[in-house]
């Protein structure tokens, strides 16, 4: 079955560690997307990319960075650098161009920082 | 930079009922796409319905149909003959027609279904 899976569904990291979320999609879309998502808020872009080898800081990119090394994975590093990580993560995937251009979830991520 | 609002936290509404989720977005561009996603307590995004901003026509997906004003930048959702299956979180987003297709959401909308 084509999705997008995360891995870990939950996961705990102590403070001054950096920690990388996992994304796989084999839908074979171009673009993937990673959202923040906090209680009481909607999702917030962190990074996305349209293709592979390039990305794009959305609008809080800080304290993290992505990479983007084969079309079917875009894996999230949350470092230490980011004051708040607590939060649940989601992300997404969609062909390029046009109306009928939907975003996919995959199932999240929720990291708690301890 | 394109914003959009929710302005109902929560709703609630009694079963086979109808309901309207409100949401305004602000924006400077002419083209653009909305969409409504629903996020029920698997936390699984599921979209539920799109509109395109040069569209006059309000798009429907069986008991989903959205109230597109554009002058007004409103685009309300509206469920009718609610059912339980939908009680979720529900959330607005706002789509540039140009450029990266990253999606800005709203606060998002808990719609509760009352038996």
């Amino acid at each position: 079955d084509g999705g997008i899976t995360q891995s870990p569904k939950y996961l705990f990291r102590k403070e001054g560690q950096n920690v990388t979320l996992s994304c796989e999609q084999n839908l074979n879309h171009d673009a993937m997307y990673w959202y923040r998502q906090d209680p009481g808020q909607g999702l917030r872009l962190i990074y996305y990319s349209q293709i592979v080898n390039d990305f794009q800081k959305g609008d809080i990119a800080e304290g993290y960075s992505v990479s983007r090394e084969k079309k079917e994975s875009f894996p999230l590093t949350v470092t230490s650098a980011q004051k708040n990580p607590t939060a649940f993560y989601l992300c997404a995937s969609s062909t390029s161009g046009g109306f009928n251009v939907e975003q996919f979830f995959g199932p999240g991520t929720r990291l708690t920082v301890l | 930079a394109q914003t959009v609002t929710q302005s109902q936290p929560e709703m609630s509404v009694q079963e086979a009922e109808t309901v309207t989720l409100s949401c305004t977005y602000d924006t400077s561009e002419s083209d653009y796409y909305l969409f409504w996603y629903k996020q029920p307590p698997s936390r699984q995004m599921i979209l539920v319905i799109r509109q395109e901003a040069y569209k006059q026509q309000n798009a429907t997906e069986n008991r989903f149909s959205v109230n597109f004003q554009k002058a007004a930048k409103s685009f309300s959702l509206k469920i009718s003959d609610s059912q339980l299956g939908d009680a979720a979180m529900y959330f607005c987003a706002y789509r540039s027609g140009t450029g990266a297709q990253k999606l800005v959401f709203g606060q998002g909308t808990r719609l509760t279904i009352n038996p």
